[in-house]
């Protein structure tokens, strides 16, 4: 799968957008983007996934450019309990489950 | 539906014993990943296991094992324990094998001393 790159922490305003970026310039026809986040202390949380149109749902959207070398994951009106650690990870439609987890982006949200 | 459980949830052994943890995917959901989560190593995969058999396995050692039931219930095993396996142990369930999409359970906080 391919590699992603993210922001080591990010901060927004309660209320506000956040917008959390992810690189993965290298990613292939066949993986998609998944996003998932993990709340202090409990189990990562899928949020959304997309392969090259945009998505939405009820807890986010996700923008994927055209090129697919990036995507913006927006949580339209952050709350506190919206601060997490979240994680943009490429996924083939193999047979492997494995998820690759990177470091993510710590996303503080104040009030 | 009820989500992922995982037993117990807060475990201390000491080193060399050996540990079983449990884990009781989403109703419907056949394949179930295992993951050790440290502070220095981050998300790691342990195995994947679907229809009651390994499919994938990640670079650890041979001390780590596992195996599915017929229920899809999975089980976790560490032999030996050794300090640096103070660790939280997630165990994710999905509908079938390979999918991205994983729902993750409370995981299992073990202590080794």
């Amino acid at each position: 799968d391919a590699k992603t790159t993210q922001p080591t922490s990010m901060d927004c305003a309660e209320g506000r957008a956040a917008n959390l970026p992810c690189n993965h310039s290298t990613i292939s026809g066949n993986e998609y983007v998944y996003w998932y986040r993990q709340i202090h202390s409990q189990g990562p949380q899928y949020i959304i996934h997309g392969l090259k149109n945009n998505e939405t749902n009820e807890m986010a959207s996700l923008i994927i450019t055209e090129d697919r070398k990036s995507s913006t994951l927006i949580l339209p009106h952050a709350t506190l309990r919206d601060t997490a650690v979240y994680y943009c990870i490429a996924h083939g439609s193999s047979n492997t489950g494995k998820l690759i987890f990177g470091q993510g982006t710590t996303l503080q949200v104040k009030p | 539906k009820a989500g992922v459980t995982q037993t117990p949830r807060y475990l201390i052994k000491t080193r060399g014993q050996q540990v079983t943890l449990s884990c009781s995917p989403i109703s419907g959901h056949r394949s179930v990943s295992w993951y050790q989560q440290t502070p220095g190593q981050g998300l790691q995969f342990l195995f994947e296991y679907f229809s009651e058999t390994q499919r994938n396995k990640g670079n650890f050692p041979g001390r780590f094992s596992g195996r599915q039931f017929s229920n899809s219930r999975s089980e976790m095993n560490v032999s030996t324990l050794e300090l640096g396996d103070s660790a939280l142990y997630l165990c994710a369930s999905s509908l079938g094998q390979g999918t991205g999409t994983q729902y993750f359970g409370p995981g299992t906080r073990l202590l080794v001393l």
